[in-house]
């Protein structure tokens, strides 16, 4: 069973501050890695992804990736309240190119 | 507005009774797909279509479910006799052919079955 695990939070944060969000995953095989953000009742909609070991930096957000380790994280910085969502790690399937296991996502709460 | 447009937002229907979601994506979508998500729990995968075939399933679709793009724009999800545990978000993914696996969701039809 291909598991990725997320802490469910609540994770606050106030508003300027760094949010890390964390995520690891079983499946040594897995080649791609994704961030998505999930308002509540809304569809899941692309942050950033991943492939390759270490940062990898778009705007406020910053992907890590460690695949010895099998983790992968997320860093929102200058946190705004409009960060408010669940944010959901995904992560590809060995073998398949095109299926991926998704967390259960971090709710994150910025404070203003 | 996402690129991908889901119809029904929202379904009621009655358990046993068939239902089709429908899904537009975009015309430079090479592959398609089904996630659902029952409230409160994990996106999970259920099918990928390419090239008018499926090209990967998971263990929950199932044979109620089935996908076809019977026109070559709409992408159509039915659910044969609905149970109880259906109910939840489906969400209809595209993406294009080259790079990662980059999906563009739809806004997710709701389906409440009673």
């Amino acid at each position: 069973q291909k598991e990725v695990e997320q802490n469910s939070g609540p994770l606050s944060v106030p508003e300027g501050a760094i949010a890390s969000l964390n995520c690891t995953y079983s499946d040594r095989g897995s080649q791609s890695f994704f961030w998505y953000r999930q308002y509540s009742g809304k569809s899941p909609e692309l942050i950033m992804f991943i492939y390759s070991n270490g940062d990898k930096e778009d705007g406020r957000f910053t992907a890590q990736l460690n695949k010895a380790s099998q983790y992968v994280s997320l860093l929102i910085r200058d946190s705004q309240p409009s960060d408010s969502a669940t944010y959901l790690c995904a992560v590809s399937a060995s073998g398949s190119a095109r299926q991926l296991t998704f967390g259960s996502g971090t709710q994150l709460t910025v404070l203003p | 507005e996402p690129e991908v447009t889901q119809t029904p937002s929202h379904q009621v229907t009655q358990m046993g009774q068939e239902v089709i979601l429908r899904c537009v994506p975009i015309s430079n979508h090479l592959y398609f797909y089904w996630y659902r998500q029952i409230l409160g729990q994990k996106v999970e995968f259920l099918v990928s279509f390419y090239n008018n075939e499926i090209s990967e399933k998971s263990e929950i679709f199932d044979d109620q479910f089935s996908v076809e793009r019977p026109d070559g724009s709409n992408f159509t999800l039915k659910i044969r006799s609905t149970k109880l545990e259906d109910s939840a978000m489906y969400f209809c993914a595209a993406s294009g052919s080259t790079g990662a696996n980059v999906l563009t969701f739809g806004a997710g039809s709701r389906l409440t079955v009673l």
